[in-house]
């Protein structure tokens, strides 16, 4: 099983329609985080956690709301799907120490 | 505040030549540097890190990269690529100095060319 997984993989959504993005990590990290790729932009930071009860936003949180279940679980939900939210969005985690970031494989979302 | 600049979107290269992707950051602090490789439809997978100590870091699959401080740049080279490095190459930078998140540059697309 991979240390970072994504479900699900890909998803086609209405506008209006409110979905949700799960995560789940296998490597005992406190740190995790969801991401956003768009094509020419790179990856962009929407939401990270230290720990259960530790939430952050990121640099483009809006429209977009986290759910730290437990620790090794970590959803993103987009209340209100709208089509530019279409994109590839990527979960990573990150022990306390050290700096290497996992990343899960993407959950590729289309907003029609 | 912290930013990654990759200088070239796209990068097409002549397999068994070789090629160097540019990064330049921009940080108050001390930074640790990363790049990150995404083949086509999978995930990020670390290449190599810059943390401390020797500015010429070595990683998987023959790339190294040299961090240069005075320079600000992270500059990614390999002296023969093959097909298979056909991928999009990410720069990123983490200071964790009142930031404690990962910031990436917007990737290169290297193209090998048989």
């Amino acid at each position: 099983d991979a240390d970072v997984t994504q479900t699900p993989r890909n998803r086609i959504t209405k506008t209006g329609k409110r979905i949700m993005l799960e995560c789940s990590q296998t490597k005992g990290h406190d740190r995790m985080y969801w991401y956003r790729q768009d094509p020419g932009l790179g990856l962009r930071l929407i939401y990270y956690s230290f720990d259960v009860k530790d939430i952050n936003k990121g640099e483009i949180s809006d429209g977009y709301s986290v759910s730290r279940q437990a620790q090794a679980k970590f959803s993103l939900s987009l209340e209100s799907a709208i089509p530019n939210q279409t994109a590839l969005y990527f979960c990573a985690t990150r022990d306390r120490e050290g700096y290497g970031y996992t990343f899960g494989s993407g959950t590729r979302l289309t907003v029609v | 505040a912290q930013s990654v600049t990759q200088l070239d979107s796209q990068v097409p290269v002549f397999e068994e030549a070789p090629v160097e992707l540019r990064c330049n950051y921009s940080s108050s602090v001390s930074v640790y540097l990363f790049w990150y490789v995404q083949y086509p439809n999978q995930g990020l997978q670390l290449l190599l890190k810059y943390l401390s100590g020797s500015t010429l870091v070595k990683g998987i699959n023959g790339f190294e990269a040299e961090f240069n401080k005075s320079q600000t740049s992270f500059h990614l080279r390999k002296p023969s690529v093959h097909i298979r490095d056909t991928a999009e190459y990410f720069c990123a930078v983490y200071s964790g100095a009142g930031s404690y998140q990962l910031t990436f540059g917007k990737g290169t697309k290297l193209s090998v060319i048989p």
